[in-house]
């Protein structure tokens, strides 16, 4: 199954640096986009979601490319803190919860 | 506040034994979940439960039961663990409407292994 596809890393990048992830789906007819954050060895938090327009939280940035069906984060100004896996998520159709397909997930490790 | 807890942390089990993995919400959510997560693999979803009374198929069922006891309840059983199902479990909750579909609050996770 390689519905939700991510290099799955590890991206090792310095303090202050700006790192980007992609993540490629299959399914043209995906309707919601997501990107969420798992420490190692705890659970999933939603970092944000991921809008047509693209979106910008803080340091993060998100953007959705429709025709070439992938989406990315861009993290700016990269903080130890930031260290942790990042998992891509889309919803193959609106409104249903069973369809919310997640990728393996890219790691960053951010060094001082 | 608690958000979704679910036990037992960790659990041996042999091959062929049974056990129920709790989990409960405290946000008032419709929807809740249950899923694994496997190295090399991204999380799958095993059953989900839209509303109260409701029980849904994910993509990997199979060996698996649940029950929604209550808005706030959603149970996970292995009837006769396999080998098989050694993986991190996590439930998680979401409003289930509108935008706030997507939003999924996880428990802190389950580490289960069959020997």
């Amino acid at each position: 199954r390689k519905e939700v596809e991510q290099d799955p890393g590890p991206f090792n990048v310095p303090e202050g640096a700006t790192v980007a992830f992609n993540c490629t789906y299959s399914n043209s007819a995906s309707q919601s986009f997501f990107w969420y954050r798992q420490d190692c060895r705890k659970e999933p938090k939603l970092l944000m979601s991921v809008y047509s327009s693209g979106n910008e939280d803080g340091r993060f940035t998100a953007q959705l490319n429709r025709a070439s069906q992938y989406i990315s984060l861009l993290i700016r100004d990269s903080k130890l803190s930031d260290s942790a896996t990042y998992l891509c998520v889309v919803n193959l159709s609106w409104g249903s919860q069973g369809n919310l397909i997640f990728g393996k997930g890219t790691k960053l490790s951010v060094k001082p | 506040n608690a958000g979704v807890t679910q036990t037992p942390k960790f659990q041996v089990l042999k091959t062929g034994q049974s056990m129920t993995l709790q989990c409960a919400q405290d946000m008032n959510h419709n929807s809740m979940y249950w899923y694994r997560q496997d190295p090399g693999m991204g999380l799958r979803l095993i059953y989900y439960s839209a509303s109260e009374g409701t029980t849904d198929k994910g993509e990997v069922p199979n060996g698996y039961n649940v029950s929604r006891l209550n808005k706030r309840e959603f149970s996970l059983r292995l009837e006769s663990a396999a080998p098989s199902q050694t993986s991190v479990y996590f439930c998680a909750s979401s409003e289930g409407s509108g935008t706030q579909l997507e939003k999924l609050f996880f428990g802190s996770g389950t580490q289960l292994s069959v020997l």
